[in-house]
């Protein structure tokens, strides 16, 4: 089975700091997606942001950014100004791939906001 | 906008007892999702549908299954609930598995 690597179960972060959650994956496929879920406490599964394997273009989405490195099968959450609300369990995740749907997940990283 | 609406949102069940967990959504996305998520774990997919009528297994199917006879809604059947099953359900809708999927609310399922 193609696998999702957090290597990270748990980050502490000041607030308004900058943190970074590490995420690797193994794949044969050259086009694929990768996503970033937050689940908050409220248990909703929450997308982040998403990354397109053929944009060499990092993705952003306000205070989040990913650093892909294609080669090297590494997909970094970038959290910048980190706020109380952020605080939550990060999920890196790709699609299963060899003509099989849905989506592999890492283990997750509980991310702490320190006030 | 309802989204993705999981019943029941917990259940408590005994050893052997049956049930079903439905799953609707309102975004006429083909393609439908069952995870569950274990204590210290990501979510694993048990089985996914890619349209009305269809279903697949996933990762973790055994002890399961699972039916879409209508577009919107996909049911999740347990037979005879072991306490292995012990989880929290995840139910998911996308439009195609290269862009989000959207989650429903989770049920938390206790098999005593």
């Amino acid at each position: 089975a193609q696998t999702v690597t957090q290597s990270q179960p748990e980050m502490s972060v000041q607030e308004a700091e900058t943190v970074t959650l590490s995420c690797t994956y193994d794949t044969s496929e050259s086009d694929y997606y990768l996503f970033w879920y937050k689940q908050p406490p409220s248990r909703q599964m929450i997308l982040v942001i998403r990354q397109e394997a053929y944009k060499q273009q990092n993705a952003t989405e306000n205070r989040f950014s990913v650093n892909f490195q294609k080669a090297a099968k590494s997909f970094s959450l970038k959290i910048s100004d980190s706020q109380l609300g952020d605080a939550a369990m990060y999920f890196c995740a790709r699609p299963f791939g060899g003509g099989a749907d849905g989506l592999t997940f890492g283990k997750g990283t509980h991310l702490i906001i320190q006030p | 906008n309802a989204g993705v609406t999981q019943t029941p949102k917990f259940r408590v069940l005994k050893t052997g007892q049956s049930m079903t967990l439905l799953c609707a959504q309102d975004m006429n996305h083909e393609y439908m999702y069952w995870y569950r998520q274990d204590p210290g774990m990501g979510l694993r997919l048990i089985h996914y549908s890619v349209g009305e009528g269809t279903t697949a297994k996933g990762e973790v199917p055994d002890g399961y299954n699972v039916s879409r006879l209508k577009k919107q809604n996909f049911l999740l059947g347990l037979e005879s609930a072991a306490p292995s099953q012990t989880s929290v359900y995840f139910c998911a809708s996308s439009l195609s598995n290269r862009i989000e999927a959207f989650f429903g609310q989770g049920t938390r399922l206790t098999v005593v």
